[in-house]
């Protein structure tokens, strides 16, 4: 059984720029959220894909977006970045119903913004 | 008011020792609490995760919750210096789609 995959691990980018953001679900695991992390702090949610359809958000403005694609894996997209964005994201995994709070994450994606 | 409060520590604890850590919420209707560890540049790893007013046991680990009080905490007996991370405490949301997590709490177990 394979865990959350993330990539890329490590990335750097400048203000304005665009990123993507990809993630592998744990095998049965049909539900992904994703949560950004900044530096001393507790991950918060940024939103939660099910069926492909995004089914909750948290409160992150529309540059973040998002898509889940047949297989279960998911996109995390950020427009126009700004220095504020530099942060941990990261992807967690889980069952439906009663599950769903019952998270795996993977490793995640560090992103700096310069 | 934060969602959820943790003291940011360090806390800090000889080995052999019980760790006890503690964690707030706001919201009364709030039904599903979590525990997760996070050592420094990794991921969060579950714990445990509690439902009902009470304790739960799951070797080393305690999960106590009392809803009435509004608190979670967390015992660690018998610490060990690879207890040594970040202990994050989460509420599960009324529509199960997400967790709110407080700032941690970091351990430190000293040899």
């Amino acid at each position: 059984e394979t865990g959350v995959t993330q990539s890329p691990t490590h990335l750097i980018k400048t203000r304005g720029q665009q990123v993507t953001l990809r993630c592998s679900s744990q095998s049965g695991h049909n539900t992904v959220s994703w949560y950004q992390q900044a530096l001393g702090q507790g991950p918060q949610f940024i939103f939660q894909y099910y069926r492909e359809e995004e089914n909750g958000r948290g409160n992150f403005p529309p540059r973040f977006s998002g898509l889940q694609f047949p297989n279960y894996s998911s996109e995390l997209n950020v427009n126009a970045l700004e220095l504020d964005d530099s942060a941990l994201y990261l992807c967690a995994s889980s069952l439906p119903g009663v599950q769903t709070n019952v998270l795996t994450f993977g490793a995640g994606s560090r992103l700096t913004v310069l | 008011q934060k969602e959820v409060e943790q003291n940011s520590g360090p806390l800090s604890v000889p080995e052999g020792a019980i760790a006890s850590l503690n964690c707030t919420y706001s919201d009364r209707g709030s039904q599903s609490f979590f525990w997760y560890r996070q050592y420094s540049g990794k991921s969060p790893e579950l714990i445990m995760f509690i439902y009902s007013n009470g304790d739960k046991e799951d070797g080393r680990f305690t999960a106590q919750l009392n809803k009435a009080s509004q608190y979670v905490s967390l015992l660690i007996r018998d610490s060990q210096p690879s207890d040594s991370a970040t202990y994050l405490c989460a509420r599960g949301g009324n529509a199960g789609n997400m967790l709110t997590f407080g700032g941690g709490t970091r351990l430190m177990v000293k040899p």
